[in-house]
C-alpha cells in the first residue's frame, strides 16, 4: 500500500502570514483529501481533488494537485488563529477506506 | 456539525474489558466506516459496512468486532482490552452510491477510550 509523506510535521505561524502544507506519495493520486482536525476533535473535510492540475478554494484556503497526481498542497492566505488544527491528506484506496498521511499541526501565533 | 453522531463521547474502562461504541451515519448515507487514531499509528481503517454489509477491513484485531443495523447505524465491539488500545475511534459515513475516488466522508466526533 501506497504511504503518504506530509510537511512540516508541524508549524508555527504569525497571525496574518501565508502557509503551506505538502502532501507527496510515491504513486499516482486517484482521490486526494484534506480534512481539518481541531486537537482531540472529529475531522472536517475541506477539499477533494482529483484531477491533475485541479485546484480548489474554499475562503482563505486553496488546495491544488500537481500535474502527475502525486503530490498535493494546501495554503492558507492570512492565516487566523481559527486556521489551528491538524491537517490531514488522505488517499482513497481500493474498498473506498481512506488512507492518510501523519499529518501537520499548525499553531498560528495572535 | 457533520451530521455523523457517535455515543459515548468518551469512555474509561479498565484492562481486559469488553465496550461498544456506536455510530449513527449522516441521514441517507449506506455506509459506515471506523478509524482508529492512536499517537503512534495515526488515523488507521479499521472496517467499512455497505448497507449492513461488510465491505472492507483494515488493520482490525481479531478482538474488535462491528455490525451494522438495519437502520444503518453502527456499532463497534472492543472486547478483551489492552491499554494499546486507548486511543480515539472514528466513525465515519458516506452515500455509498456513487462509489470510487470521489465519494466524501464525513467523520464523527470520535469516541475517546482510555483503557486503565
Amino acid at each position: 500500500s501506497q504511504e503518504l509523506e506530509q510537511s512540516p510535521q508541524s508549524l508555527i505561524v504569525q497571525e496574518g502570514k501565508n502557509l503551506t502544507i505538502n502532501c507527496t506519495s510515491s504513486k499516482t493520486l486517484y482521490g486526494l483529501y484534506w480534512y481539518k482536525q481541531k486537537y482531540g476533535e472529529g475531522l472536517i473535510f475541506l477539499m477533494m481533488l482529483q484531477k491533475g492540475g485541479e485546484e480548489k478554494s474554499h475562503e482563505k484556503i486553496t488546495a491544488k494537485l500537481d500535474e502527475k497526481k502525486q503530490q498535493s498542497s494546501l495554503h492558507i492566505t492570512a492565516s487566523q488563529p481559527s486556521h489551528a488544527g491538524i491537517y490531514l491528506c488522505g488517499e482513497k484506496a481500493a474498498g473506498n477506506k481512506l488512507t492518510f498521511g501523519g499529518g501537520t499541526r499548525v499553531l498560528v501565533k495572535p | 456539525d457533520s451530521g455523523v453522531t457517535q455515543t459515548p463521547k468518551h469512555l474509561i474502562t479498565a484492562t481486559g474489558q469488553r465496550v461498544t461504541l456506536r455510530c449513527s451515519p449522516r441521514s441517507g448515507d449506506l455506509s459506515v466506516y471506523w478509524y482508529q487514531q492512536s499517537l503512534d499509528q495515526g488515523l488507521q481503517f479499521l472496517i467499512q459496512y455497505y448497507n449492513g454489509e461488510e465491505r472492507a477491513k483494515g488493520n482490525i484485531l481479531e478482538r474488535f468486532s462491528a455490525q451494522q443495523f438495519p437502520d444503518l447505524h453502527s456499532e463497534l465491539n472492543l472486547s478483551s482490552l489492552e491499554l494499546g488500545d486507548s486511543a480515539l475511534y472514528f466513525c465515519a459515513s458516506s452515500d455509498g452510491t456513487s462509489g470510487g475516488a470521489s465519494e466524501t466522508q464525513y467523520f464523527g466526533p470520535g469516541t475517546r477510550l482510555l483503557v486503565l
